[in-house]
């Protein structure tokens, strides 16, 4: 079955650096991976998705890229704000499911 | 607006006392999923309904079961709750359920979750 590595657990920057989190799957048939952002006590809220037929995607400050070859996907923020302060999951599917990652812990430093 | 509601957002329960969470939408999506998500942690799903096909985990607990009645409700039914059971549960909806070869790519609706505290 699928596999979903995340990569670093947690992650501390200051206000305007960026930050990078990296995860990795195993099956070379997913098609679909989004990044899921959660605040403390609240739901997670997808923040970007990326199709496995392009190799980059952007929304303003954020932006995933995926190395199919490689089997990995990175989600990127740029300028980081105190607000991106956060729990981020990536996802990785499987018919009918996501596998999530295990989560990083973003904490920007004003 | 459309949405994913879940009550109560917070319950408490006593050890073995059988609790029953609620989820609805007004998506109208064909999935329903529940999650448990444990402090720190990834949410876990347990099952999902696509439509009226019960899907279960293979390690979700008999403990944990699901009914879903129509369309828009779905319930988690927890028969004997344990200390080791509290944690937050999130329900989830998506329009129709991921494949990979038809591509469909299906972004998941959360609810804002119930936290369940067991005594």
């Amino acid at each position: 079955g699928e596999n979903v590595e995340q990569h670093p657990s947690t992650l501390s920057v200051q206000e305007g650096d960026s930050a990078v989190i990296k995860c990795t799957y195993s099956d070379s048939a997913s098609n679909y991976f989004p990044w899921y952002k959660q605040e403390l006590g609240k739901r997670p809220q997808l923040i970007i998705d990326i199709r496995s037929n392009v190799g980059e995607k952007k929304d303003q400050r954020i932006a995933v890229t995926l190395n199919k070859t490689a089997k990995h996907f990175s989600l990127h923020i740029t300028e980081t704000q105190p607000e991106d302060s956060a729990v981020y999951f990536c996802a990785s599917p499987l018919p009918g499911k996501l596998i999530f990652g295990q989560g990083t812990t973003l904490q920007v430093k004003p | 607006d459309a949405m994913v509601i879940q009550n109560p957002r917070y319950q408490v329960t006593q050890f073995g006392k059988p609790v029953t969470l609620s989820c609805s939408q007004t998506l109208n999506h064909n999935v329903m999923y529940w999650y448990q998500q444990k402090s720190s942690q990834a949410p876990k799903l347990l099952f999902h309904y696509y439509d009226k096909d019960f899907n279960n985990e293979a390690d979700t607990p008999d403990n944990f079961q699901s009914r879903r009645p129509n369309t828009s409700f779905c319930f988690l039914d927890i028969r004997s709750p344990g200390l080791g059971d509290a944690a937050m549960y999130l329900c989830a909806t998506s329009r129709t359920r991921q494949t990979r070869t038809s591509g469909i790519y299906n972004e998941q609706f959360f609810g804002p979750g119930t936290r369940l505290t067991v005594l």
